[in-house]
């Protein structure tokens, strides 16, 4: 079973760095969600995906969040000039749309640390 | 937007006995209530999900009932295992084929203790 594969699972960087997280779906899925969490709470949603189309960005946090998924498999989060309230996990998560009762399915996570 | 609140943050519960997480939801149009268990440095797994046209839904030890009047939805654990200490969140969306764009509650740490 490979499910949602995330990396890098870990990144510490510094203030004003610009980081790149990867996410790879499960392979038949068509839907890719980005879901940001930060301690002792819910993951909050972010964007998401129909193959390679971006259908919901109004949520991702600032113009300093930007997400691609230009051949509508992997997907990419990028967050530019990063700052301390940025550290959280980024979750991603896909599901077959048009399925019924089609679930979410998460990834691990990438836990970024701003320092 | 969809807001979900969730009770209680933290429970505590002797191996065996019962376990009851609510949650309820602010969006009447909001039709797909799943609920989610986080280990430690894992993502969240799904363990069970309801849609609004059913009251109620078991699985083996895990069951979830929904009151769509009430707007309010709960997680029930029966026999409880040390394997069940993690996080638990529920979630609400609409969607007409399952799992859209989830909103979450805040989390219940369940404690089995042995």
């Amino acid at each position: 079973d490979t499910g949602v594969s995330q990396d890098p699972r870990h990144k510490i960087t510094k203030r004003g760095q610009n980081v790149t997280f990867r996410c790879d779906p499960i392979s038949e899925h068509n839907r890719l969600y980005w879901y940001r969490q930060t301690l002792g709470q819910g993951p909050e949603f972010l964007t998401y995906f129909q193959n390679e189309a971006q259908l919901e960005k109004s949520r991702l946090l600032s113009d300093r969040f930007s997400a691609e998924r230009p051949k509508g498999s992997f997907s990419t989060l990028e967050i530019q000039r990063t700052e301390q309230g940025d550290s959280a996990m980024y979750l991603c998560a896909s599901r077959l749309q048009g399925v019924d009762n089609s679930p979410l399915h998460f990834g691990n996570g990438t836990r970024l640390t701003v320092t | 937007g969809e807001n979900v609140e969730q009770h209680p943050s933290t429970l505590s519960v002797q191996e065996g006995d019962s376990a009851v997480i609510k949650c309820t939801y602010s969006d009447s149009a909001s039709n797909y209530f799943p609920w989610y268990k986080q280990e430690l440095g894992k993502g969240p797994q799904l363990i069970i999900d309801i849609r609004s046209n059913v009251g109620e839904k078991k699985d083996q030890r895990i069951a979830v009932t929904l009151n769509k009047t009430a707007k309010h939805f709960s997680l029930h654990i029966t026999e409880t295992q040390p394997e069940d200490s993690a996080v638990y969140f529920c979630a609400a969306s609409f969607s007409q084929t399952g799992a859209n764009n989830l909103f979450f509650g805040t989390g219940t740490r369940l404690t089995v203790i042995p």
